[in-house]
């Protein structure tokens, strides 16, 4: 199994859709986990952070099930802005320390 | 916002030479990390640094690679005989508690030729 697994995509939806994508981690021991977001050939940036207790920001929602190790990331009211690869990031523990784990990312495309 | 800063933004080499990426992490972090996306894959962990010494590295990082941080502000990525594989982006990272927040620079695009 993958560390850190999201479906591909594309997501190709309107103007004005509510999408979810989804992620799964392997490593039990994975402390924190956040949504990054990554335009064409820019850098990866912050999204949010996601807690257990779930967390909204704006239009954007994130849930995370630790026992099913999965998080998920809900956008509503989707803008072409939103257009973008979506990453999932997963710390691990490590010498004291926690490594960022990359899922592959999922692609969204809004369009008019 | 506190920026970590990459040079040069894109370099072309040719396969053999050895090349310098450079990086400035936000002034107050303590925890660094080098990244890489080969075009159209997953951003990829090379390496992280702590207290001035490696304190995880992947199977990617071999002996090819050292990472430093001479002078207290900048951390450098140092890839000493460079083949056709190398090509990718290469991100570096930067946090302060360990946990929360990384941010990441603009990147350097490294063409092997």
């Amino acid at each position: 199994r993958k560390e850190v697994e999201q479906d591909p995509g594309p997501f190709n939806v309107p103007e004005g859709a509510t999408v979810a994508f989804n992620c799964t981690y392997s490593n039990s021991a994975s402390q924190s986990f956040f949504w990054y977001r990554q335009d064409c050939r820019k850098e990866p940036k912050l999204l949010m952070s996601v807690y257990s207790s779930g967390n909204e920001d704006g239009r954007f929602t994130a849930q995370l099930n630790r026992a099913s190790q999965y998080i998920s990331l809900l956008i509503r009211d989707s803008k072409l802005s939103d257009s973008a690869t979506y990453l999932c990031v997963v710390t691990k523990p490590s010498g004291g320390s926690y490594i960022p784990t990359f899922g592959r990312g999922t692609s969204l495309i809004v369009h008019p | 916002e506190p920026e970590v800063t990459q040079t040069p933004s894109h370099q072309v080499t040719q396969m053999g030479q050895e090349v310098i990426l450079r990086c400035v992490p936000i002034s107050n972090h303590l925890y660094f990390y080098w990244y890489r996306q080969i075009l159209g894959q997953k951003v990829e962990f090379l390496v992280s640094f702590y207290n001035n010494e490696i304190s995880e590295k992947s199977e990617i990082f071999d002996d090819q690679f050292s990472v430093e941080r001479p002078d207290g502000s900048n951390f450098t990525l140092k890839i000493r005989s460079t083949k056709l594989e190398d090509s990718a982006m290469y991100f570096c990272a930067s946090n302060g508690r360990g946990r929360y927040g990384y941010t990441f620079g603009s990147g350097t695009r490294l063409t092997v030729v």
